[in-house]
């Protein structure tokens, strides 16, 4: 399968507590979104990148969440000090530079304590 | 702030029926996906609209972007429980960027 691969698919934790995931684009996407989705809510834009260098981060994304790609390839998304109300499904898609159409993956569940 | 409003926010019909649902902004956008979002998985990328005044046909699903590129509508025919779903769309204002979600239209077809 080449499509969208992110991990871990859920993960619970205890509030304060760090997490990070991961996200592997479509093999030739040189660019990565990362959106957060709370239920009965459409995705909310988090952050992008276009191969290693971050193009955009929304006001959403409070000092307390990180994101990486370091090599231009997979991406991380880390979250310090977790808090409840980061509880959401972490979407991540790609797509090709200056191309209108974003695949995501599975994204992962994240239940805060 | 670019915004889309969805409507009807839930739809329950029966197998068979057809069902409009109805995406709108104040804003023009360049272009408008539809995704179809099953419980505990991602968006499924349905289609792309470009062209003011465009019409897209998958199947039993015709897809409408207005003429001002400011709102879109989704109709399906015969509805059948294997589309229940969340139905979202989203709007882009350049290629590559950033998507602007609808809060989505929970779909339900019973048999």
């Amino acid at each position: 399968d080449t499509g969208v691969s992110q991990d871990p698919r859920h993960k619970i934790t205890k509030r304060g507590q760090n997490v990070t995931f991961r996200c592997d684009p479509i093999s030739e996407h040189n660019r990565l979104y990362w959106y957060r989705q709370t239920l009965g809510q459409g995705p909310e834009f988090l952050t992008y990148f276009q191969n290693e260098a971050q193009l955009e981060k929304s006001r959403l994304l409070s000092d307390r969440f990180s994101a990486e790609r370091p090599k231009g390839s997979f991406s991380t998304l880390e979250i310090q000090r977790t808090e409840q109300g980061d509880s959401a499904m972490y979407l991540c898609a790609s797509s090709l530079s200056g191309g209108r159409e974003q695949f995501f993956g599975p994204g992962t569940r994240l239940t805060v304590l | 702030t670019q915004l889309l409003e969805q409507s009807p926010q839930f739809l329950s019909i029966q197998e068979g029926e057809n069902l409009t649902v109805y995406c709108n902004s104040s804003s023009v956008f360049s272009s408008l996906q539809w995704y179809r979002q099953e419980p505990g998985e991602g968006p499924v990328l349905l289609v792309t609209v470009v062209t003011g005044g465009e019409v897209k046909k998958l199947k039993r699903l015709t897809f409408q972007f207005g003429d001002a590129r400011k709102d879109s509508s989704l109709h399906i025919t015969a509805a059948q429980p294997g589309d229940t779903g969340l139905y979202l769309c989203a709007g882009a204002n350049n290629q590559g960027g950033k998507l602007i979600f609808g809060q989505g239209t929970e779909l339900s077809v019973k048999p």
